[in-house]
Parts: structure tokens; sequence; C-alpha cells
């Protein structure tokens, strides 16, 4: 059974890096993509971005410019980087595995969530 | 973007009825729809991929259709455990995008 689990901080200074990590157990982390979905009451789910297991990035163009994504396949973990927080940025965060099929791709497994909120 | 127009935003219904809920998009998408479940506090889960296939160990009563721009999940005898947020998401480019929700809630 593949688990991921979100840790990090949960208050974050706003103008300051927001930094997460996730830890996958139960499954390599090889030949699959890996997703940050964050979601707010206002705005919903969003999707962040991903990156495959051998490291290249998909980003949310209204983030791009804020986010960076990387992997550590030695430790089984993906990370997610947002600088400039507002608290806009205030949110849950949720990591999750990206499954692509030959016709479909989803986002199979999740974690928990992780409330993160921007304040000073 | 992809837009997706999920309706109605929120439901009441009793245990046994059936629910249906839709979930317009922006451009044609073919198929690339997928379903979620949501309870509070914790992360969604998925129900349905590819417009209409069961994702393992979700019970048949969920059902999805529809393809293009207009899909439909269905709920055909509405279950205790089945009362939730519901979310359509597509896959059909980036960045990924999800409807806004439709609670389903006791009548």
């Amino acid at each position: 059974q593949v688990q991921l689990q979100e840790s990090g901080p949960g208050l974050v200074k706003p103008s300051e890096t927001l930094s997460l990590t996730c830890t996958v157990s139960g499954d390599s982390m090889t030949n699959y993509y890996w997703s940050w979905i964050r979601q707010t009451p206002g705005k919903g789910l969003a999707s962040i971005g991903y990156i495959s297991s051998s490291g290249s990035t998909n980003y949310n163009p209204s983030l791009k410019s804020r986010v960076t994504i990387s992997v550590d396949m030695s430790k089984n973990q993906f990370s997610l980087k947002l600088s400039s927080v507002t608290a806009a940025d205030t949110a849950v965060y949720y990591c999750a595995r990206v499954y692509r099929g030959y016709y479909f791709e989803v986002f199979d497994y999740w974690g928990q969530g992780t409330l993160v909120t921007v304040s000073s | 973007d992809i837009q997706m127009t999920q309706s109605p935003s929120s439901l009441s219904a009793s245990v046994g009825d059936r629910v249906t809920i839709t979930c317009r998009t922006s451009q044609n998408i073919a198929n690339y729809l997928n379903w979620y479940q949501q309870k509070p506090g914790k992360a969604p889960r998925l129900l349905i991929y590819a417009a209409s296939s069961l994702q393992t160990g979700v019970p048949s009563r969920f059902s999805g259709t529809g393809s293009g721009t207009d899909f439909t999940l269905t709920i055909s005898s509405l279950q205790p455990e089945d009362f939730a947020t519901y979310y359509c998401q597509q896959s059909y480019s980036t960045p990924q995008t999800f409807g806004l929700g439709t609670k389903v809630e006791v009548k």
C-alpha cells in the first residue's frame, strides 16, 4: 500500500519561503510522477506542479515564478518550495502520486494534507 | 487553463436516493475526466477515471458518463458513507484543474 506523508512548518511569515517534504513509502518512486496540490476554502483544489522520478518538472503557470519542486530518490522524498509567500498562500497542501495510464492520468494516492498558514 | 463548472454546488438527499452531479468543461477534453470524493479533514479519494472507469475498490453504485465537455457522476442508491463533497478534475492539459465541488448533505 502506497503511503505519502507531508512534513514541514505549519506557520510561515509573509515574504518568506514555504518548504514542505513528502515522504513516500510502500512502493518505488521510479516511473511515476509526483505532485503538489493545495486547497483553500475560496479557490478549492489547485495543482501546483509535478516532478518525474528523473527530475523533469511541470509547474502551474500561475505559480511558476515562485515554485520549485525537487526529488530525492535516495530518501524516497520529493519537496516543494514556494517563495515570497503571502496570506493568499495559506492552504492545506497535499502531495500526491500521479498515475499515467494509456489514456488517462489521475492522482491515485494522496498524503493526509498539511495546513500551512502565512502570518506574521 | 481549462475551466471546470460543477452543478449543483450542494444538494440535499436521503439514503437510498439516486444522486446526479454534473461537470462541464470550457473546452473539449475527450474523456480525460476524473471524479474524487472528499470527506471533512481527509484527502480526496479517486472514484472514477477516464470519465467512466471505476477505480479499484470503489462500490459499483458509483458510475460516470460523458465525453467532450459534459460529464456526469451518478450514485445509484446513496449510502450513509456517501455524504461528502465530490470534485471533477481534468487531466487533458496542464495545469490539471478541478471543479469547485458538490457537497452532498443529509436531507
